[in-house]
Parts: C-alpha cells; sequence; structure tokens
C-alpha cells in the first residue's frame, strides 16, 4: 500500500480562503515532500520537511510535520484560481538514495 | 537550475509496436533517475529506478522485459516500453536526482502521454 494517504482527496474553496491539506504516512520517513501537479503536467516540487522540523515555510505555504502522529499538513494561505491543481504528499523513508513514495493526492479547486 | 525534459511530450503509436521515451537533466548530472506512470486521476506509481552505469532496479510487479530502461550516461535515461498494449497508454513521468546535492529533492520531467491504439 502507499506511504501517503492525503485527506481530503477534493478541496473546493472560494478565492482567497486558506486551504488545509493533510498527509498521513505508515512508516517512519526521513523527510516529506509536498508537490502539485496541474492537469495532464509533470510536478512542481512545493517543500520539503525533514524528520527533525516541525515546521517550514516558503511564501504562500506552511507545512508542518508531526512525527508522533506519522502526519503532515499543508496550509496555503490567500488562495488563488491559479492553486487550483491536485497536491501529492511523498515521503522517503530514509538513506541518501530512498525512493519516493507518493500518496494518492487531494484535487484542489479554487474558484475567483 | 535543476531542469528535466523528456522527450516526446506526447505519442500515439499502434498495438506491438515499441516506443522510447528520454528523460534529461538538463544542467546538472544524475547517477540515479526515476520512473513513474500516472493513469488519470491517480497518483504516481514507481516502476523503476535507473542507476547510471548499472542494471534498472523494477520495482514489484513490473515487467523488466516489457519496460527496457537503459541510463547510459550521466544525464540521459530511456525508458522503451516494448510490444505496447492499449493497457499501457498511460502518463508516464521522470525524476532525477541532482548528484552533487545531498538529500532525496527529486526533479520531475513534464511527463510524456502514452497513447496506444
Amino acid at each position: 500500500s502507499q506511504q501517503g494517504e492525503e485527506d481530503p482527496q477534493a478541496l473546493s474553496i472560494q478565492e482567497g480562503e486558506n486551504a488545509t491539506m493533510n498527509c498521513s504516512y505508515k512508516t517512519s520517513i526521513n523527510n516529506l515532500q509536498w508537490y502539485r501537479q496541474n492537469s495532464g503536467r509533470g510536478l512542481v516540487h512545493l517543500i520539503l520537511i525533514r524528520s527533525n522540523e516541525r515546521e517550514k515555510h516558503s511564501g504562500r505555504l506552511r507545512v508542518t510535520l508531526d512525527t508522533s502522529k506519522k502526519s503532515s499538513s499543508l496550509l496555503i494561505t490567500a488562495s488563488r484560481a491559479a492553486d487550483t491543481a491536485s497536491y501529492f504528499c511523498a515521503s522517503t523513508l530514509g538513506g541518501a538514495n530512498s525512493k519516493l513514495t507518493f500518496g494518492k493526492g487531494i484535487t484542489l479547486s479554487v474558484r475567483p | 537550475g535543476a531542469v528535466v525534459s523528456q522527450h516526446p511530450s506526447w505519442v500515439i503509436c499502434k498495438s506491438g509496436t515499441s516506443v522510447k521515451i528520454e528523460c534529461r537533466s538538463l544542467d546538472f548530472q544524475a547517477t540515479t533517475m526515476f520512473w513513474y506512470r500516472q493513469f488519470p486521476k491517480q497518483s504516481l506509481m514507481l516502476m523503476a529506478t535507473s542507476n547510471e552505469g548499472s542494471k534498472a532496479t523494477y520495482e514489484q510487479g513490473v515487467e523488466k522485459d516489457k519496460f527496457l530502461i537503459n541510463h547510459a550516461s550521466l544525464t540521459l535515461s530511456t525508458l522503451t516500453v516494448t510490444s505496447a498494449h492499449p493497457e499501457d497508454s498511460s502518463f508516464y513521468i521522470c525524476s532525477a536526482r541532482d548528484s552533487r546535492v545531498g538529500g532525496n529533492e527529486q526533479y520531475f520531467g513534464p511527463g510524456t502521454r502514452l497513447t496506444v491504439t
């Protein structure tokens, strides 16, 4: 089974609102990453948070990591229509050459 | 920096033919590249890990004789779908890890849409 499980699976919000997406994983991780994918396109790396970090910010993005609950959240503040995309969390289990294991993804729709 | 390209971006082929997809790291060297496939509205599934100068490591359930991977240089990996069938129609995405930088960040290509008729 996949390592990451995001929820909700689909989220629809109004432009300007905040969007919160959650991801849970099952085993210990080295780091967790969030990616965005526009329809039919490749993935864009958003942010990486290491297992010894609890929170990280990048522009309008805020990621938290709770290793005790094996969960992470991605918050997009002041959402824009251009944020409409699918968002995936992905984790590596450990070691410099560990592969990424992706969650199922969340479809975010931001209504203008 | 850290740009990965894929070629072609889309391809239509007839059942039974073979298709080669290229993945290139344009401004960095990548000893390790990864190949994923993605079905509509689904997540990425890792197919194989491509290592420069050695054999690829395939994930369970992925036929290595059907999905041939070659990583002949530090900037190029190719995936060949042999004897393609309609069920091989999918979105294939590669990623590359920068050899010079520690950590696990992968840079993704824009994907290749394969349609087998």
